[in-house]
């Protein structure tokens, strides 16, 4: 397709148990961003891809999240042992220009991966 | 942190009326950008303003930017009932993109 696709679109999991959400970029994008967004609420940054540069992993809220990006291309963000509090909308973003010499361009996201931890 | 915070949190207004949201930041940018967020849906982007732009247009929307004061302010104007969403300011500079609270826009038919 023409724009960033993420699945699952919803995802029901119990407390305790891994979960895996997965994005696919726009081709050729070299960019890739990994956001959380509470229920009625702004961005966390998560992650950022660039390129064959190591990613920046500043964002993840605790070593039970990590994620991976291979080929350049598609991403898993993973979640093991899943908790309440990480019940949110996963949002992967992509965008044709990063950050290497201070040019943030603009970002393509996709509509989530909705993680409901019960 | 160079997070942007948007001001007011929420904007009710009537259909045709001009709508203007308020953005300020902590550290020096390269740019600024604006997306748009519908209900349960991915942000769509809608305007870059760089560190030495002062003011922008697309359609109906006005963009501008104050480095000094570290602000930024988005115009709508002649809003539609379609306007109404979650409309968030991002900061880019040598690092990540960040992300404001968003200001929730509702326009009224």
């Amino acid at each position: 397709g023409a724009g960033v696709s993420q699945s699952p679109s919803n995802k029901v999991t119990e407390k305790g148990k891994d979960v895996e959400l997965r994005c696919d970029p726009i081709s050729g994008h070299t960019a890739l961003y990994w956001y959380r967004q509470s229920l009625g609420q702004g961005l966390e940054f998560l992650i950022y891809f660039q390129g064959n540069s190591a990613p920046d992993k500043s964002g993840l809220p605790s070593d039970r999240f990590s994620a991976e990006r291979t080929g350049g291309s598609v991403s898993t963000l993973t979640i093991q042992r899943t908790q309440q509090e990480d019940s949110a909308v996963y949002l992967c973003a992509s965008s044709p220009i990063g950050l290497a010499g201070g040019r943030a361009g603009e970002l393509f996201f996709g509509e989530g991966s909705r993680l409901t931890v019960l | 942190s160079q997070q942007g915070e948007e001001d007011p949190q929420a904007l009710s207004i009537q259909e045709g009326e001009n709508a203007t949201m308020n953005c300020s930041y902590k550290t020096s940018i390269n740019n600024l950008q604006w997306y748009r967020q519908n209900s349960g849906r991915g942000l769509v982007h809608l305007i870059l303003i760089r560190s030495n732009e002062r003011e922008k247009h697309s359609g109906r929307l006005r963009v501008t930017l104050d480095t000094s004061k570290k602000s930024s302010s988005l115009l709508i104007t002649a809003s539609r009932a379609a306007d109404t969403a979650s409309y968030f300011c991002a900061t880019g500079g040598s690092e990540k993109l960040v992300f404001g609270k968003g200001t929730k826009l509702t326009v009224n038919p």
